[in-house]
């Protein structure tokens, strides 16, 4: 099964709101964790990273926190934009035979209304 | 160029034939991956390759399914006796080492009939 999940599969916000779209994750080995950003018909673009050293990352207008305790990831959005409207990935490292690979949660579609 | 290149970005085969795909990572990336997306779906992953190692095949779905990464650069997907089941978008992706971020291609939009 999948080692990486997301809470909710949809999420609606208007538009200037902040946006939480969280993530929980199974593996506690896992040190380093992603978002992803899908629009339609494009392939996901990386938005931000933490590793496991950290438990807060800030970039321009996005934070990700990361809740070792509980295996838990989020994304934090402000002032949510219609361009924001997507479909969010977060990912997991995970060791394997070759090294490390990148699994992937299902993701969360976020809607942005004006 | 600047980003992973794959091709082709749309393929339409017949069921029963075979398929190839191409991913072009980003140059000096030791790793790369491949996945599938079918559609409203999450991404499925399918092999990694990481530098001289053996690759991780652990995610391809059967015998059908295999790839190739020759030089350690280019990449070769193929899919040999198509079903329609196969259908969706493959997804390639690189990175400069096997701690790093992702980046990904538009994908190849793979369709059976």
């Amino acid at each position: 099964g999948e080692s990486v999940g997301l809470h909710l599969p949809t999420l609606s916000v208007q538009e200037g709101d902040n946006s939480i779209i969280n993530c929980a994750y199974s593996n506690s080995a896992s040190d380093y964790f992603i978002w992803y950003k899908q629009e339609s018909g494009k392939g996901p673009q990386f938005i931000i990273d933490i590793r496991s050293n950290m438990d807060k990352r800030q970039g321009q207008r996005v934070t990700v926190l990361l809740n070792k305790t509980v295996k838990h990831l989020s994304l934090q959005i402000a002032a949510t934009q219609p361009g924001d409207s997507a479909v969010y990935f977060c990912a997991e490292n995970i060791g394997t035979q070759a090294g490390t690979a990148l699994i992937f949660g299902k993701g969360t579609t976020l809607s942005v209304s004006s | 160029g600047a980003g992973v290149s794959q091709s082709p970005s749309n393929k339409v085969t017949e069921k029963g034939k075979d398929v190839e795909l191409r991913c072009d990572p980003i140059s000096g990336h030791t790793a790369l991956y491949w996945y599938r997306q079918s559609l409203g779906q999450g991404l499925e992953f399918l092999i990694y390759f990481q530098g001289n190692s053996a690759p991780d095949k652990s995610g391809l779905p059967s015998d059908r399914f295999s790839a190739e990464r020759t030089g350690g650069s280019v990449s070769t997907l193929t899919i040999q006796r198509t079903q329609q089941e196969d259908s969706a978008v493959y997804l390639c992706a690189s990175s400069f080492n096997e701690r790093g971020s992702a980046f990904f291609g538009q994908g190849t939009r793979l369709t059976v009939v």
